[in-house]
């Protein structure tokens, strides 16, 4: 089956330092791919929708200059959160779709950012 | 602009019990629907989808487009039917979730 990975899993970084998150679509090509947060026992926040090779569309009251998503590839998003702050803490999950218009979303195992 | 309402964060019942996880959808349109499920320590998986009209796991959800809902359903619940359950809608490449509803199931 289709199967989505994030790198690295859990992360630590120090308050003002830049972070970069990882999303592959391992064995299929990803037309779109998607950011959330996810807080404890919550639910899951859009950040953004990236479709490949476009500029990604952010949801309402998402930084786009701190929150800088790159999908430069069918296989791979990066999502970089730049001067982290400790507000900045959670978990971060993506997934992808094959097709642009609609269809199936594959999640990865999201990665979980603390910044100190 | 489309929504989707989960009316319920929380929801338990015992096992062997019918549960319904409501989902309302607010979209002219005609949406395509989607529920995930997210056990424990696992990551979100789809569960099913209204085009498909299977049955997942004993779970069916059948797309009301008078009431716009589209509720889960299991007639006799399993204690590893324990989760998260989001309702997603898409439409023209935009997904939009629900808030949730985690089921406990009570042995």
């Amino acid at each position: 089956g289709a199967v989505v990975s994030q790198h690295p899993s859990w992360v630590i970084c120090k308050s003002g330092t830049s972070v970069k998150i990882e999303c592959r679509s391992l064995d299929f090509q990803a037309t779109t791919m998607f950011w959330y947060r996810q807080f404890p026992k919550q639910s899951l926040m859009l950040m953004a929708t990236s479709n490949e090779g476009s500029k990604a569309t952010y949801e309402q009251g998402v930084e786009k200059d701190k929150f800088l998503i790159n999908h430069a590839s069918l296989t791979l998003s990066t999502l970089t959160v730049t001067s982290a702050h400790p507000e900045d803490s959670s978990f971060y999950i993506c997934s992808a779709r094959v097709g642009a218009g609609g269809g199936e979303q594959y999640f990865g195992p999201g990665t979980r950012l603390t910044v100190t | 602009a489309q929504r989707v309402t989960q009316p319920e964060k929380l929801l338990s019942v015992f096992k062997g019990a019918p549960v319904e996880l409501k989902c309302n959808y607010s979209y002219s349109g005609s949406p395509e629907l989607f529920w995930y499920v997210q056990y424990s320590r696992q990551r979100l998986q789809l569960l099913l989808r209204h085009i498909s009209r299977e049955s997942i796991k004993g779970f069916t959800a059948d797309l009301n487009k008078g009431e716009t809902s589209f509720h889960l359903k299991k007639p006799f619940a399993q204690e590893e039917d324990s989760a998260m359950y989001y309702c997603a809608l898409q439409n023209a490449g935009k997904s939009t979730f629900g808030d949730g509803t985690t089921l406990t199931v009570k042995p």
